[in-house]
């Protein structure tokens, strides 16, 4: 049973461009998480999203950050217009449901986001 | 006062060495806690969930006392393998998302 993927592992974007991480939750997880971790930091919650819906969007910046996850195929984080303060390691987690004692998020190796 | 709040450490101890970490939440409404471990540049992964009955996997004991909203994670024969960060989670009510502190560095040396 695979785990959860992401990619690229790394990306290397010039400021204005755009970037998109990509997110395959572990199978059977239908529960998809996005957190960034900046530099010495601890990770901080993004965003949390069901297939075709957003259900917790509090940790998005409102400029330039979207999140889906489209009824087939992987979740997308997008980032437009990237700033050098986007550089970070942006980690996906997945979940098998919602609610509950034991609803463990599993997380994916990253994306470190490099902005020149 | 940030959500989750740890010793940032580094904590440095000898091969066999006990050593205890701790953490408090602020959210007296969080559900589920948690200690995961972070290898430095990997992603964080899941060491133990934490009980108010306390649980113990092997080496490692974890404490939850809901009434002073604090967390404890207890290594006991360190080995040089568990040199890491681990961060303390907490889940709130309501919505799943995790809150994580900003994590306690612990080196073990020969």
């Amino acid at each position: 049973n695979a785990g959860v993927m992401q990619n690229p592992r790394h990306l290397v974007r010039r400021r204005g461009q755009e970037a998109r991480l990509r997110c395959s939750p572990m199978k059977g997880h239908s529960h998809v998480y996005w957190y960034r971790q900046l530099p010495e930091e601890g990770l901080k919650f993004m965003v949390y999203l069901q297939k075709e819906n957003i259900i917790d969007e509090s940790g998005m910046p409102k400029e330039r950050f979207s999140a889906e996850f489209p009824k087939e195929g992987p979740s997308i984080l997008r980032i437009q217009q990237v700033v050098r303060g986007d550089s970070a390691a942006y980690f996906c987690a997945s979940s098998p449901a919602s609610g509950g004692e034991e609803n463990i998020q599993y997380f994916g190796a990253g994306t470190r986001l490099s902005v020149l | 006062r940030k959500e989750v709040e740890q010793d940032p450490g580094p904590f440095n101890v000898p091969e066999g060495a006990t050593v205890a970490f701790n953490c408090t939440y602020s959210n007296s409404a969080s559900q589920s806690f948690f200690w995961y471990r972070q290898d430095c540049r990997k992603e964080p992964k899941l060491l133990m969930s934490v009980y108010s009955s306390g649980n113990e996997d092997g080496r490692f004991t974890a404490q939850l006392n809901r009434a002073s909203q604090y967390i404890s994670l207890l290594i006991r024969d360190s080995k040089l393998s568990d040199s890491a960060t681990y961060l303390c989670v907490v889940r709130g009510g309501g919505y799943n998302k995790l809150i994580f502190g900003a994590g306690t560095r612990l080196a073990v040396h020969p």
